[in-house]
């Protein structure tokens, strides 16, 4: 299993421009997760979903839309970037939400810059 | 709002020492709490999980302990080496299903 894979690993934005980061996971998890990681800040969740056609938000939603039309895929967008938003972000999964045997799995993160 | 803290944020000991980093948090109906470790631009990686119903886990230098009543584990590493530099985090899960995390303690084991 590759388990969580993210790209890209580095990008730089301009501000007011948008893009997608991609994640997936070829686990079969069925919760997903995004969370930027800033300095001081420690990791806040972004979105999440509990499975496929399933999503929410979570402590830090504005700017960033996701969907899950797969059980695979878990693709965050940036709507229009600000300098706000350059952080680091990862993507996590874990086999069924809210059960206590199961551990998260992340992915290796992608470091966004916005000019 | 479950809120996490860690103490030390930040630590630098000789190989060799054993060491104990504490996690606290404010709410006790948790399902699980979990350790992890994150390298330098890297990701999380699970070390340890222990259960609501479980008072510690342990896998080769580390131990882990929970006190749900007291809204305490910690993460016990024995005879450190410099590989085990790196920043810990631990993690609860509660009603929502939705991990919190600390911000971590950075570990630094030097020769």
């Amino acid at each position: 299993n590759a388990g969580v894979t993210q790209t890209p690993k580095f990008q730089v934005l301009k501000t007011g421009q948008s893009m997608t980061l991609q994640c997936a996971q070829d686990m079969n998890h069925e919760y997903m997760s995004w969370y930027r990681q800033d300095p001081g800040m420690g990791l806040r969740l972004i979105h999440y979903s509990v499975g496929a056609g399933i999503t929410d938000q979570g402590e830090v939603p504005n700017g960033y839309n996701v969907s899950r039309s797969t059980t695979e895929d878990f693709p965050l967008r940036l709507l229009s970037a600000a300098p706000s938003q350059t952080s680091v972000y990862f993507c996590a999964s874990s086999p069924i939400a809210g059960r206590a045997t199961d551990t998260q799995y992340f992915g290796p993160g992608t470091r966004l810059t916005v000019l | 709002k479950q809120e996490v803290t860690q103490i030390p944020a930040a630590l630098s000991v000789p190989e060799g020492e054993n060491l104990v980093l504490n996690c606290s948090f404010t709410d006790s109906a948790i399902y699980n709490l979990q350790w992890f470790r994150q390298d330098p631009g890297k990701g999380l990686t699970s070390l340890l999980l222990i259960q609501s119903s479980q008072r510690e886990q342990t896998s080769g230098r580390l131990n882990a302990s929970l006190d749900k009543s007291s809204g305490r584990s910690t993460l016990y590493i024995a005879a450190s080496q410099p590989g085990d530099s790196a920043t810990y985090l631990c993690a609860v899960t509660g009603g929502s299903y939705i991990p919190t995390f600390g911000r971590g303690t950075s570990l630094i084991v030097h020769p």
